[in-house]
């Protein structure tokens, strides 16, 4: 089955920008969904089809992909952002398409 | 606004039975694909299971680990998203969220959840 590869953690900044890698084979040529979960909430969509920010997202989140890798990228980090972050994509090679990476924990110092 | 609220969690001792609702409001729920997907204490997100709008047929799908125990249904007339619990085991423990689903061009994502309802299986 596809497997999504996150790091656990990322730290950065406050005002800094963060980049949230998700790796995967050949992952380029799938479209990828990331969620922001912040303690004790649900999970928010936060970019859909690679880059595309759904309606309330701010400009800051952006995402980009190609090759093995996805990336979120959160610029001018606010300390509001501090959350969990699951990229998610649909794959028809496995058991069911739907998969999350394992999560990253991003930090704001 | 699009609203969902879980309800139905609890305690269960394991082989027991649980059945979850979903009360869906601010869009169209008998054309929404809708799936559940649980989250394990401190870990990842785990999809469950699917149906399908009436109109696109409403059949279900469920992951491996749950299919042939869990049963998704909906009443389209109450707008409601039901999950039937069965053989309930230790590791089915989790916060369960229900989602609307969007399908378009070859992949899945789940843009609104709920708030999701705690299942805990112990003895």
């Amino acid at each position: 089955s596809y497997v999504l590869t996150q790091p656990p953690s990322v730290s950065v900044a406050p005002g800094k920008t963060a980049k949230i890698t998700c790796g995967g084979n050949n992952i380029g040529v799938k479209s990828v969904h990331w969620y922001q979960q912040k303690p004790g909430q649900a999970p928010v969509l936060v970019i859909c089809y690679d880059s595309d920010r759904p309606p309330g997202i701010p400009e800051r989140f952006s995402g980009s992909n190609s090759g093995n890798t996805a990336t979120l990228t959160i610029s001018r980090v606010e300390a509001g952002d501090e959350a969990d972050y699951y990229c998610q994509v649909w794959d028809s090679s496995s058991d069911h398409g739907e998969v999350f990476g394992g999560g990253t924990k991003l930090t704001v110092l | 606004e699009v609203q969902l609220v879980e309800s139905g969690g609890g305690l269960v001792k394991p082989g027991g039975s649980l059945r979850l609702s979903c009360a869906a409001s601010g869009f169209t729920f008998s054309k929404a694909w809708m799936s559940w997907v649980r989250q394990t204490p401190g870990k990842g997100l785990e999809w469950v299971g699917r149906i399908k709008s009436k109109t696109d047929g409403g059949t279900t799908d469920y992951a491996a680990p749950v299919k042939g125990r869990f049963t998704i249904s909906r009443d389209d007339s109450k707008n409601t998203l039901y999950l039937e619990m069965n053989s309930l085991k230790i590791e089915d423990t989790a916060v369960y969220y229900c989602t609307t689903d969007q399908a378009v061009a070859g992949t899945i994502l789940f843009d609104f959840w709920g708030q999701g309802t705690l299942v805990t299986v112990s003895s």
